[in-house]
């Protein structure tokens, strides 16, 4: 079955860091460029950031630019999200997503808790 | 930065056609995007490339794609079309979400 799964959420106060993880399985993973997108509890979808098959190629959305890092490890079918000093507006459930044309595998999402 | 515009509701009757926009300037030039996304779950591609339907997802969803507007419909709407329906594109290097429109099936 093709899946992906996060991991590593939970519960950070406010400008602590905190390390996502996805699993891929099911497919094979390195030539695809992999994403995260979050959303808020009750609000839409926001992409947060990408990355290439080969890592050349690394983007991130302005409201995380600086403080997130995107990763993946070909090898062991793993994408990553290292998130540094994290603010409230960081809470959410982040999912990792595959691109062929659009997204079409998410993960079932991790939450992120950002709170005192 | 490029945005997307939708409703934030739309309610059709049970059996009858909903439509869905996406509004943005030229999104006609662009391909776009369509996920379901139902409470507590992973959002899912319905509609891809403004009119394609990948695989397993009912021929009840159709895409369009013009001008400044791009549109999902769904025929013969069931109770299991609630959800919240999301559209997509990319802005050279980076991803836009529209804001996300509740359907609300009567």
């Amino acid at each position: 079955e093709v899946q992906l799964v996060e991991s590593g959420g939970g519960l950070v106060k406010p400008g602590g860091s905190l390390g996502l993880s996805c699993a891929a399985s099911g497919f094979t993973f390195s030539p695809y460029t992999m994403h995260w997108v979050r959303q808020a509890p009750g609000k839409g979808l926001e992409w947060v950031s990408s990355i290439s098959s080969s890592s050349s190629y690394i983007y991130y959305g302005d409201s995380v630019k600086g403080r997130f890092t995107i990763s993946r490890d070909n090898a062991k079918n793993s994408l990553y999200l290292q998130m540094n000093s994290l603010r409230a507006e960081d809470t959410a459930v982040y999912y990792c997503a595959r691109q062929t044309e659009a997204f079409d595998i998410w993960g079932q999402g991790t939450m992120v808790t950002v709170s005192s | 930065s490029y945005e997307l515009a939708q409703p934030l509701s739309v309610s059709v009757a049970l059996g009858q056609t909903a439509r869905i926009t996406c509004g943005g300037s030229n999104i006609g030039y662009h391909n776009v995007h369509w996920y379901q996304q139902k409470p507590g779950q992973a959002p899912v591609l319905v509609i891809y490339r403004d009119t394609k339907r990948p695989s397993g997802i009912p021929e009840r969803f159709s895409g369009s794609n013009s001008g400044n507007t791009a549109t999902l419909t769904i025929s013969r709407a069931q109770a299991g079309d609630e959800a919240d329906y999301y559209c997509q594109m990319w802005d050279s290097t980076t991803v836009v979400f529209g804001g996300g429109t509740k359907l609300t099936v009567l």
